[in-house]
């Protein structure tokens, strides 16, 4: 599996939108791109998958340029509950692995 | 609640004991993902089946084990227990098309 690099921390105050980028140069042609938030002690919840270009749903938007090198998660206006840890995961068929993520602090 | 379910919530136990962890995934998925996250490793991947199979195998110890039933259940086996087995066990269900995994509650196992 690819593996990825993500910033260890973000902060961000209420109301913005957040963005993390994440970078995964080996990605293979028939890896999905997905993200992740966890909250302590819980177990991960997705958010959202692409494979190339620009999803959206009522959640994040996912940003995949046409060489699928990196992806950006955006969180459109976060408020306090949005802290969290995010992991960017690219992922086949049989297996998923976790990197560090991206703790996302979000200030009032 | 996602719709995998694990039991139990919480285990306490001592070293070198034997403990099972059980994972019912999503209704109508086929795949189990069993996940370790301890304070300082993160999620690590242990096993993956699929519709019975073993279908994938990470980071787990010889002294772990696992099985998917008929039913599509499935158990974690956790042997000779030490102290640095305390960590919280997830399990992940997939339905067949999506990318998208669907985690239960976690087991938070203690090893005393």
């Amino acid at each position: 599996l690819a593996k990825t690099t993500q910033p260890i921390s973000m902060d961000s105050y209420e109301g913005q939108e957040v963005n993390i980028t994440c970078s995964h140069n080996n990605i293979a042609t028939n890896d999905y791109i997905t993200w992740y938030q966890q909250f302590p002690s819980q177990g991960p919840r997705f958010i959202i998958q692409g494979y190339k270009t620009k999803v959206t749903n009522e959640v994040a938007s996912l940003f995949i340029p046409a060489d699928r090198k990196s992806s950006t998660l955006s969180l459109p206006r976060v408020s306090l509950s949005d802290t969290a840890v995010y992991y960017c995961l690219v992922v086949n068929d049989y297996k998923l692995s976790f990197g560090a993520g991206t703790t996302v602090t979000v200030r009032a | 609640d996602s719709g995998v379910t694990q039991t139990p919530k919480h285990l306490i136990t001592a070293t070198g004991q034997r403990v099972t962890l059980r994972c019912s995934p999503r209704s109508g998925d086929l795949s189990v993902y069993w996940y370790q996250q301890s304070l300082d490793q993160g999620l690590q991947f242990l096993i993956h089946y699929y519709n019975g199979e073993e279908r994938a195998k990470g980071n787990i110890l010889e002294r772990f084990s696992a099985q998917q039933f008929p039913d599509l259940h499935s158990e974690l086996n956790l042997s000779s227990l030490e102290l640095g087995d305390s960590a919280l066990y997830f399990c992940a269900s997939r339905r067949q098309g999506s990318y998208g995994y669907t985690f239960g509650s976690g087991t938070r196992l203690t090893v005393v």
